[in-house]
C-alpha cells in the first residue's frame, strides 16, 4: 500500500517569507501527484497537479515539483500572506488517491 | 457552476444511534467518492462509484457502513450504529469520469460526532 507522509506537520512563518513543503511517498508507480488546501471547516481545494512525465507546475505564487524517482515532491510558495494559512495536503494518485496527513500552516502578519 | 453539495454540515448524535449523509455531486460527473478523514490525518477513500455502480468499496466497514447511489447522481452514506470512533469529517468528492488522470472535486463535509 502506497505510503504518504508530509513533512513539517505544522509551520510558522512570518509574512512575506518563502517556504517550502515535502511531501514523500514509498511507491513510484504512479498516475499523478496533486496538492490540496484546505481550510477550517471547509472541503479541498485543489491547488497545482502534476501528471508522472512532469516534473514541475506553477500556479501564481504556487510552484510544486515531483521526483518520481525519489518518490518525493515539494511545495513552493513564495512571499508568503496570511490567506495562505490553512492545511496542505498532497496526493499521490496510483489506483486511487492516497492523501498524506498534512501540513498545517500559518502565516503570521 | 454549483460545486459538491453535502448536507449536514454538521452531526452530533450518541453512540448506537444511526446517521446518514447526503452528497450532491457536480453535474454531469459520473464519479462520485466518500472519504473519512480523521482529526489530523488525510482523507481515506471508503467507497467509489462509477454512475450507480459501487467499482470499489473495499474499504468501507461493511458491517455498519452502507452506501447507495440509485440513479447515479446522488448519493447517501449510512452508518448504523454509530461508535465513538466514527467521529470524523466525512468529505464527498465527483470528477468528470473517474479516470485517475482528473482532478477531484471536494464538497465541504460532514462532521460527525458520537458521543
Amino acid at each position: 500500500k502506497q505510503e504518504v507522509t508530509q513533512i513539517p506537520a505544522a509551520l510558522s512563518v512570518p509574512e512575506g517569507e518563502n517556504l517550502v513543503l515535502n511531501c514523500s511517498f514509498t511507491d513510484s508507480a504512479i498516475y499523478n501527484l496533486q496538492w490540496f488546501r484546505q481550510d477550517p471547516g471547509k472541503g479541498l481545494t485543489s491547488l497545482l497537479l502534476i501528471q508522472s512525465s512532469q516534473r514541475e507546475q506553477t500556479s501564481g505564487r504556487l510552484n510544486a515539483s515531483l521526483d518520481k524517482s525519489s518518490g518525493r515532491s515539494t511545495l513552493y510558495i513564495a512571499a508568503s500572506q496570511p490567506g495562505d494559512s490553512a492545511t496542505y495536503l498532497c496526493a499521490v494518485i496510483g489506483n486511487q488517491f492516497y492523501f498524506g496527513t498534512g501540513t498545517s500552516l500559518t502565516v503570521i502578519p | 457552476e454549483a460545486g459538491v453539495v453535502q448536507s449536514p454540515r454538521y452531526k452530533i448524535i450518541e453512540k448506537k444511534q444511526p446517521v446518514a449523509f447526503w452528497c450532491n455531486p457536480i453535474s454531469g460527473h459520473n464519479t462520485l467518492y466518500w472519504y473519512r478523514q480523521n482529526l489530523g490525518q488525510g482523507p481515506e477513500l471508503l467507497i467509489r462509484y462509477e454512475n450507480e455502480e459501487a467499482v470499489d468499496d473495499s474499504q468501507l466497514p461493511k458491517d455498519r457502513f452502507s452506501a447507495e447511489r440509485l440513479k447515479g447522481v446522488d448519493s447517501t452514506l449510512k452508518i448504523q450504529p454509530a461508535e465513538l470512533g466514527d467521529s470524523a469529517v466525512y468529505l464527498c468528492a465527483s470528477s468528470p469520469r473517474g479516470r485517475l488522470k482528473e482532478t477531484q472535486y471536494f464538497g465541504p463535509g460532514t462532521r460527525l460526532l458520537v458521543l
